[in-house]
């Protein structure tokens, strides 16, 4: 099956900095989405991008299909923004999302 | 748009029970569901996938018998888990596609549902 790998694994930052999360994939894929997990467990939907770029407030990400990856920033980081960032995608010719494992955003003050 | 409901959020029941999870798609219809399973700092499983009218297609390793899923409407699909054991205690979340667009989506977008957290005592 195709291969889900998002780093890096853990971040710490300052209030106020930026950041870039990275998902590869090791498949042409139809879907890619972005998701935030809030400390309650929902997932937030920050973006659908199978290819190309999006911006959204202070978050945006760029999905290259052909090197199969995707880069999610976030800038002027707030402590609301901690969390989970999961990467997900659905193979070209599947009706399922594969997610990576995550990336765990902390935010101090 | 593209809200999806579960209910319950929380439920505690004793080994041997059976619970049942609902999902629902508020606001766009639901051509296909999705059941995850998500231990506590892991990422989510995909446990099966229902589409409106058909059985599920479950994932390798999951047991049919044991995650009764029913998708009896384009807007509510619903998980039961049968004799749960405390093993069976977990995150439990839905996930809606509207496949060709649908309350605002894009063609094969998820959402999810907020969750459901299941312990087996």
């Amino acid at each position: 099956g195709i291969q889900v790998e998002q780093s890096p694994p853990d971040l710490i930052l300052q209030e106020g900095a930026n950041s870039t999360l990275r998902c590869n994939f090791s498949d042409s894929v139809n879907n890619l989405q972005w998701f935030h997990q809030n400390p309650w467990g929902q997932l937030i939907n920050l973006f659908y991008i199978p290819s190309g770029t999006k911006q959204n407030g202070r978050l945006s990400a760029t999905t290259v299909a052909t090197e199969r990856y995707s880069l999610l920033y976030i800038s002027s980081s707030q402590t609301t923004d901690s969390g989970v960032y999961f990467c997900a995608v659905e193979r070209r010719g599947a009706q399922k999302l594969v997610f990576g494992q995550g990336t765990r955003l902390t935010i101090n003050p | 748009g593209a809200v999806v409901s579960q209910h319950p959020s929380r439920v505690i029941c004793k080994s041997g029970t059976s619970v049942k999870i609902e999902c629902r798609s508020l606001d766009f219809q639901a051509t296909t569901m999705f059941w995850y399973r998500q231990f506590p700092k892991k990422s989510l499983m995909l446990m099966a996938t229902s589409n409106e009218g058909s059985k599920a297609t479950y994932e390798q390793g999951v047991e049919k018998d044991k995650f009764l899923i029913n998708h009896a409407s384009l807007t509510l699909s619903t998980l039961t888990v049968t004799s749960a054991h405390p093993e069976d205690s977990s995150f439990y979340i839905c996930s809606a596609t509207a496949r060709g667009g649908g309350g605002g989506s894009s063609y094969n977008e998820q959402f999810f549902g907020p969750g459901t957290r299941l312990t087996v005592l």
